[in-house]
């Protein structure tokens, strides 16, 4: 089954301990994404990726890492998180000519205390 | 600055009214603009627009856009209580990113 997978789905820390929230694709696409949702605002990108060992800035790039050393997985780090980066997070992925239909992971719910 | 704005931002409606919900945007480079549903989970596709005056339909929902005036719509007929969404416009450019509006949240009553 071609989808988008995200881990974990939920995670409360603290202040300034470092996480990575995993993405993977079964789908062989180029084209990975991450946004941020939170309410009133919509999805804000954070960083994309049109391919292995490229990745580009977003919206809101600040208190992000993203890395893509494999096609299939764009891990999003979070050096120092901070409450205002309390979200919910989803990973998308697309051909790299297709970047207007992508395929949405099932999200993250983070909380930062 | 690009930006897509969606209204209104909230909408409280009864079952088997009809619905219109807005989308303009700014956007450099457009390609296409996007329409989603979001329930309790990630979006999902509902449409996608590249041409003016073109409509999209499936089943109770038809969205067209305008290009001119750089504006699109949803329209949902005959609402139903499954219809109760956010429901999220997108617009992607030729720079291979993707900006969202803030989303119209959809609510049918019985």
């Amino acid at each position: 089954e071609a989808q988008v997978t995200q881990n974990p789905r939920y995670l409360i820390t603290v202040t300034g301990k470092k996480l990575t929230v995993t993405c993977s694709q079964n789908m062989n696409h180029e084209y990975m994404s991450w946004y941020r949702q939170d309410p009133g605002l919509g999805l804000r990108q954070i960083y994309y990726s049109m391919n292995v060992e490229v990745t580009d800035k977003g919206d809101v790039p600040e208190g992000y890492k993203v890395s893509r050393k494999e096609k299939r997985n764009f891990p999003l780090i979070l050096e120092s998180p901070s409450p205002n980066q309390t979200s919910l997070y989803f990973c998308a992925s697309s051909l790299w000519d297709r970047v207007d239909t992508q395929y949405f992971g099932p999200g993250t719910r983070l909380t930062v205390l | 600055e690009d930006k897509v704005v969606q209204s209104p931002l909230s909408l409280v409606v009864h079952e088997g009214d009809t619905v219109t919900l807005n989308c303009s945007y700014e956007v450099t480079n457009f390609r296409s603009l996007l329409w989603y549903k979001q329930e309790k989970k990630a979006p999902t596709f509902l449409f996608m627009l590249t041409s003016s005056g073109i409509e999209k339909k499936s089943g109770r929902l038809s969205s067209i856009l305008d290009k001119k005036e750089l504006f699109s719509i949803l329209n949902i007929t005959a609402t139903q209580t499954g219809d109760s969404a956010i429901y999220l416009c997108a617009v992607g450019s030729f720079n291979n990113d993707m900006r969202f509006g803030a989303g119209t949240r959809l609510t049918v009553k019985p």
